[in-house]
């Protein structure tokens, strides 16, 4: 595709549940990011991964949380046990090349995550 | 820490009412001011990129520009078309990180 996708586009837990949102960048970008955001508020880095290096995992809130590409293309962002202050919008992005680079970073369109 | 501040939080402008977005910033060492525009239940759309102070970028009615410490999104004559939520973000030299450090975000409402 000529975007990055994510899937699914909404999803609804119950407190407690574990849930795995994945991300298809553009074809060949070798950076990925996740970014969690809230309601009103700007994106917050989760975590990055140039090809199948998970490069830093900094914003991650805490060890539910995990990420992983294993074969430098998709991606899956994991939550576990979730609670309630999990639900946002979670936005993964790509860039064509990795670090040192200056390139911009191109966003999916998210997926919103309610947890009830 | 890197921090970026973007006022007002919101603006209302009638259609062809020109007006400045700003984004103010600390970084140590930037390697990017990045500008993207945001629609409801949708993912940023990348606008552009400033490197250097007194670097300036143009798109239809958006003008970017760039001091050493802040940013203006320059809308001119803007349309309802325009309405959406105007996001700035630095990446700056520090750490092993790509990350991009955002702003909350100017909401536009451009009325006919």
């Amino acid at each position: 595709g000529a975007g990055v996708s994510q899937s699914p586009r909404y999803k609804v837990a119950k407190r407690g549940q574990d849930v795995a949102l994945r991300c298809d960048p553009i074809s060949g970008h070798v950076s990925l990011f996740w970014y969690q955001q809230a309601l009103g508020q700007g994106p917050e880095f989760l975590t990055y991964f140039q090809n199948e290096a998970q490069l830093d995992k900094s914003g991650l809130p805490s060890d539910r949380f995990f990420a992983e590409r294993p074969e430098g293309s998709v991606s899956t962002l994991k939550i576990q046990r979730t609670q309630q202050e999990d639900s946002a919008v979670y936005l993964c992005a790509s860039s064509s090349t990795g670090e040192g680079s200056y390139n911009e970073q191109f966003f999916g369109p998210g997926t919103r995550l309610t947890v009830l | 820490e890197d921090q970026v501040t973007q006022s007002p939080e919101a603006l209302r402008l009638q259609e062809g009412e020109s007006s400045s977005l700003n984004c103010s910033y600390t970084v140590s060492g930037l390697r990017g001011l990045f500008w993207y525009r945001q629609d409801p239940g949708k993912g940023p759309e990348f606008l552009f990129t400033l490197y250097s102070a007194g670097e300036e970028k143009e798109k239809e009615r958006l003008k970017a520009t760039l001091t050493k410490k802040e940013s203006f999104l320059h809308i001119t004559a803007p349309k309802p078309e325009d309405s959406a939520t105007y996001l700035c973000a630095v990446r700056s030299h520090t750490g092993a990180n790509s990350k991009l450090t955002f702003g909350k975000g100017i909401t536009l409402s451009v009325r006919p």
